[in-house]
């Protein structure tokens, strides 16, 4: 069965300092990889997706970036962090057809301080 | 562009009774999905329940069912028996069958069952 990690759980991070979130998902292959931002209280919005290795698609323009160095592997970074980073941060994986739901990690909640 | 918009922000229901949860949706895709996801207050997110636009039933899932009405865009969940677990958040979400596998969520529904 598939399954998907996402670490860490929890993260208190100061202004300004670098961030690094990653994303596993094991027994599939060539998964479509997901971050979401949920803020307290609010919908998921969708920061990046990605269809294949080295395949990543911005939606919301901001100072996040994602990568995906393997198939099964989608890390969220940041150089420098804001303090509107602040929220709850889900990984997520679908399989490739649009009519397959999508399957979350845990997420981290990350608070900037 | 693709929207959903859920009218309730919250709600209160007692126990054993059924809810119905609303979803209305816009979308200019001929052929897109439907989905409804649970999100207890551990966070996670649980997938519920798929409609696709080319079904002619409503979806249903032991006590979930979709209430799919395609002319007023709109895909309703209804719990049944509702019971002190289903206490959580609810998200209405859409995808589109014709381009890239993106799934845009609504803003969700406070459920919360009355003991």
């Amino acid at each position: 069965s598939q399954t998907i990690h996402q670490w860490p759980a929890t993260l208190v991070q100061p202004v300004g300092s670098p961030l690094s979130l990653e994303c596993t998902v094991e027994g599939t292959s060539n998964p479509n990889l997901y971050w979401y931002r949920q803020a307290a209280g609010r919908g998921l919005q969708l920061l990046f997706y990605s269809v294949g290795i080295g395949q990543i698609s911005s939606e919301v323009p901001q100072n996040l970036s994602a990568s995906r160095p393997q198939d099964r592997q989608f890390i969220l970074s940041s150089k420098k962090l804001l303090l509107s980073d602040s929220g709850f941060y889900l990984c997520a994986w679908s399989a490739g057809q649009g009519d397959q739901p999508q399957h979350f990690g845990d997420g981290t909640r990350l608070s900037i301080l | 562009a693709q929207k959903i918009t859920q009218t309730q922000p919250g709600m209160f229901v007692q126990e054993k009774e059924a809810v119905t949860l609303d979803c209305t949706y816009d979308t200019s895709d001929q052929s897109y999905g439907l989905f409804w996801y649970k999100q207890p207050s551990s966070g996670e997110m649980i997938f519920l329940i798929y409609q696709g636009s080319y079904d002619e039933q409503n979806a249903t899932e032991g006590r979930y069912s979709l209430n799919f009405q395609k002319a007023r865009k709109s895909a309703n969940l209804v719990i049944s028996a509702s019971q002190l677990g289903d206490s959580a958040m609810y998200f209405c979400a859409m995808s589109s069958l014709d381009s890239a596998s993106k799934i845009i969520f609504g803003s969700g529904t406070r459920l919360s069952i009355r003991p």
